[in-house]
């Protein structure tokens, strides 16, 4: 099974700064779907920005991006201009292509903590 | 208004009792799933549905009962559970018509065994 790894139990940034939240992830398969989450306080997970494996060219989201390495099975998250409605839990997770179901994979998460 | 709602958004049970757990989508969505979500672990994806058939059960003690009467109803089943079940429980749902697409999630039910 594909494990995807958040090695950052928390973060702290100040508003306006810039953060990068890291992901790894371990598989065998070469075609695969990554997505970041967020999960406020409310607790209603919520897409931020996704990834196709076989696409190069980083996703970006308004003041989300991502730093896809496939080689190094990394998928960091960029958030920019940052703001205090961005504090959040933020999960990374790994959808397979080559497996039947549309089942995500999660790590478990960053809090992201934004101060003023 | 989220397009998937859970309800209870809260539960307390003693281990002895029975419960469900009820999740509706409202975006024609045609797949559906169960996660566990506790704390400083990954949320653990517990049953997966598509088209109203279950496609994946990932190992989940029989004590966990989905079902899916329609595609846009999910129920989860609870009898004689352990304190290590208690957690949030989050129900997602997603179109099948490829792997890009993003699963949406209920407010979740926050589940307390005593």
């Amino acid at each position: 099974a594909q494990t995807v790894t958040q090695s950052q139990p928390e973060m702290s940034v100040q508003e306006a700064e810039t953060v990068t939240l890291s992901c790894t992830y371990d598989t065998s398969e070469s075609d695969y779907y990554l997505f970041w989450y967020k999960q406020p306080p409310s607790r209603q997970m919520i897409l931020v920005i996704r990834q196709e494996a076989y696409k190069q060219q980083n996703a970006t989201e308004n003041r989300f991006s991502v730093n896809f390495q496939k080689a190094a099975k990394s998928f960091s998250l960029k958030i920019s201009d940052s703001q205090l409605g961005d504090a959040a839990m933020y999960f990374c997770a790994y959808r397979s292509a080559e497996r039947s179901g549309y089942a995500l994979n999660f790590g478990k998460g960053t809090s992201l903590l934004v101060t003023p | 208004e989220t397009g998937v709602t859970q309800t209870p958004r809260h539960l307390v049970m003693g281990m002895t009792n029975k419960k469900s757990l009820k999740c509706e989508q409202h975006l024609g969505h045609n797949a559906m799933y169960w996660y566990k979500q506790s704390a400083k672990k990954p949320l653990e994806l517990m049953f997966v549905y598509n088209f109203k058939e279950q496609t994946e059960n990932n190992s989940v003690p029989s004590r966990f009962s989905p079902e899916c009467p329609n595609s846009s109803h999910l129920f989860l089943h609870l009898h004689t559970l352990q304190p290590e079940d208690s957690a949030l429980y989050l129900c997602a749902s997603s179109q099948v018509t490829g792997y890009l697409q993003p699963q949406h999630f209920g407010d979740g039910t926050r589940l307390s065994i005593l």
